[in-house]
């Protein structure tokens, strides 16, 4: 079972708005990530969480802010975004096996949509 | 600064022919590829990956060649299928920073029947 599971499906918010985005994996893995991606782009790194610490935040503003609640699940807090930031935002998660046979499974992904 | 590189956005092959997708490379401590599929409106699924140890790995239908000396690597799809289109990504880490994935920009495949 390689499955990670997202939601909601799609999402949308008012500038004013807070929401939350939710990932969760029964796979046993340590590391959950999330990313972001626009249209026609690669996936970025946003956050990674090892061992339910965070390990790396690539300087992503402070209207996201993530959450590891157990291994199992992540959260990502969403707070007064701006329409930009209108996205595909994807979960993945990996063993956190070690260099050279870590493999990330992403999710489905949340479509969100700022107005 | 794009270290991961697909120069070709598209590609277009026959069914039951071969379909080459290709990778580079500038950051030299890269050790660990791997290739995704990404279908519209999903998360992309892992393929296929090698580590800077070998130079081939296959699996199935997909087999995946790296020339270090050349940063470069190719991803080979035979017999291509149409349930193959999708936009595939080549992406790459290092030992030390393992967790922290650089995804290419993407080669649409589209597999004409």
């Amino acid at each position: 079972d390689t499955e990670v599971t997202q939601t909601p499906k799609h999402l949308v918010m008012g500038m004013t708005n807070k929401k939350s985005l939710k990932c969760e994996q029964h796979m046993g893995h340590r590391a959950m990530y999330w990313y972001k991606q626009k249209a026609k782009k690669p996936p970025e790194l946003m956050f990674v969480y090892s061992y339910e610490k965070l390990s790396i935040n690539e300087s992503v503003p402070s209207r996201f802010s993530p959450e590891c609640p157990n291994s199992s699940l992540l959260n990502l807090h969403l707070h007064a975004l701006q329409p930009e930031d209108s996205a595909l935002y994807l979960c993945a998660s990996s063993q956190a096996s070690g260099p050279l046979r870590d493999t990330q499974y992403f999710g489905p992904g949340t479509r969100l949509t700022v107005l | 600064d794009q270290q991961v590189k697909q120069n070709s956005p598209s590609l277009s092959v026959q069914e039951g022919r071969i379909s080459i997708l290709n990778c580079d490379y500038t950051n030299s401590m890269f050790d660990y590829f791997l290739w995704y599929k990404k279908y519209p409106a999903e998360g992309p699924t892992f393929l296929i990956s090698i580590s800077s140890i070998k130079d081939k790995n296959e699996d199935g239908r997909f087999t995946v060649f790296l020339n270090k000396s050349a940063k470069h690597l190719s991803l080979h799809i035979v017999p291509s299928q149409p349930g193959d289109s999708a936009v595939y990504f080549c992406a790459a880490t290092n030992s030390g920073g393992y967790q922290k994935v650089t995804f290419g920009t993407g080669t649409k495949l589209q597999v004409i029947p």
